[in-house]
């Protein structure tokens, strides 16, 4: 079956780096999303890898290694307003989004 | 960037009652548009996805018939809840991909949301 797994919560403190890990196991690959999501709102794109290494855009970055199936979410000088939902999701084959369960960030001034 | 709306954006239908959920790409051509439900601290449910001009593909659980899909145009979707329950109550989000003359891009934008509440 198709798998995706995120921390259910992380907390971290302003100012600081925080990581976010995102594992999957997809039938087939078109590239792997991560999404913001502050409550009650919908997603917002952050980030598209399709290739291995890292894309870094700003305070966020992130990583792919698809030999391990394995991504995480960088976010460095951590902002209250970065308090949030980071949703993980992978393109399968046929170019549907499977969905991780998402990684509540709590920032704690 | 590329914008999608969603109205309305809040509505509260008493039980039995039908709603309609537009979903708009107001700068692009969605070729496809998908439609999602999420309850509260949960993560999001594909219901369906529609391509302009056919019938929408639904996800295994959900009633064709009780969440009706119309994609009729390349900037257009709507998503009907008929004989709505308290059940049926939930955040309703619309995606869609596409590109400045339709064709296939990788990245989904999502509308801002409708809340459902039924009474």
């Amino acid at each position: 079956g198709q798998n995706i797994d995120q921390p259910t919560e992380m907390t971290a403190t302003e100012g600081a780096i925080v990581q976010i890990n995102c594992t999957y196991q997809t039938s087939g690959f078109n590239g792997l999303f991560w999404y913001q999501q502050h409550a009650g709102e919908a997603p917002t794109f952050l980030s598209y890898n399709v290739l291995d290494g890292l894309e870094e855009k700003g305070r966020f970055s992130s990583f792919l290694s698809r030999s391990k199936g394995y991504s995480y979410l960088l976010l460095k000088e951590l902002q209250m307003k970065d308090s949030a939902s980071y949703l993980c999701a992978v393109m399968d084959s046929n170019y549907q989004l499977i969905w991780g369960a998402g990684t509540k960030l709590i920032i704690k001034p | 960037g590329a914008v999608v709306s969603q109205h309305p954006s809040r509505v509260i239908c008493k039980s039995g009652t039908s709603v309609k959920i537009e979903c708009r790409s107001l700068d692009f051509q969605a070729t496809t548009m998908f439609w999602y439900r999420q309850f509260p601290k949960q993560s999001l449910m594909l219901m369906a996805t529609s391509n302009e001009g056919s019938k929408a593909t639904y996800e295994q659980g959900v009633e064709k018939d009780k969440f009706l899909i119309n994609h009729a145009s390349l900037t257009l979707s709507t998503l009907t809840v008929t004989s709505a329950h308290p059940e049926d109550s939930s955040f309703y989000i619309c995606s869609a991909r596409g590109g400045p003359s339709g064709g296939f891009t990788y990245e989904q934008y999502f509308g801002p949301g409708t809340r459902l509440t039924v009474t």
